[in-house]
């Protein structure tokens, strides 16, 4: 069955480095998304992307974060300069409609970021 | 604007019973889809069953159901024959036709008592 792959699983990096989180998501689907998961609180948005632009994003989405579809496959979430509170679960995940019946979003095993 | 509530933060049942998750929504919009999610301690999210806003029945997906009462606002998740491997965090979620984000709500942890 097709899935969501998100990589690294895991990073723990130094507040101010930079973090790239590389996702691939389903591949006939057109929408992708992140979101993340500080620990033990809500799923919470940040962006959504279609047709190479971002489509929607979130308060929390500011000038640190950016995304990008380099290549026909992989989706990434770039963080500029780590702060300490950016420290969560990262998903990725791919729909393959913007809504329909069964837009459901596929998500990712997601990527564990720790910021020291 | 879209909101979820979950108002239990954790449920117990017992292994075999039947157990409901409860779900609030709150939105103008007449379309919107409506979303129930799983996700283990492993942490990932796993769909579990949708309902839409012009569903006329409500969504069934083996022993998962959605008690959709549009009325109400209400789109509560009914487990049946409850299962270990059923203890789990769930999440609500909502999404309008004309956005493309999930709402989340704060999630209800279950867990299921041998």
């Amino acid at each position: 069955e097709p899935e969501v792959t998100q990589t690294p699983s895991h990073q723990v990096t130094q507040m101010g480095q930079e973090v790239i989180l590389r996702c691939v998501p389903i591949s006939n689907h057109l929408y992708f998304y992140w979101y993340r998961q500080i620990l033990g609180q809500k799923v919470e948005f940040l962006v959504s992307f279609y047709n190479n632009e971002i489509s929607e994003k979130s308060e929390i989405f500011d000038d640190q974060f950016s995304v990008e579809r380099p290549d026909g496959s992989n989706f990434t979430l770039k963080i500029r300069s780590t702060k300490l509170e950016d420290s969560a679960m990262y998903f990725c995940a791919s729909s393959e409609a913007g809504f329909r019946r069964t837009g459901e979003l596929f998500f990712g095993e997601g990527s564990r970021l720790t910021v020291l | 604007a879209q909101k979820i509530t979950q108002t239990q933060p954790g449920m117990f049942v017992q292994e075999k019973e039947a157990v409901t998750l409860d779900c609030t929504y709150d939105t103008s919009d007449p379309s919107y889809g409506l979303f129930w999610y799983k996700q283990p301690s492993s942490g990932e999210m796993i769909f579990l069953i949708y309902q839409g806003s012009y569903d006329q029945q409500n969504a069934t997906e083996g022993r998962y159901s959605l008690n959709f009462q549009k009325a109400r606002k209400s789109a509560n998740l009914v487990i049946s024959a409850s299962q270990l491997g059923d203890s789990a965090m769930y999440f609500c979620a909502m999404r309008l036709e004309y956005g493309n984000k999930l709402v989340f709500g704060a999630g209800t942890i279950l867990r299921v008592k041998s």
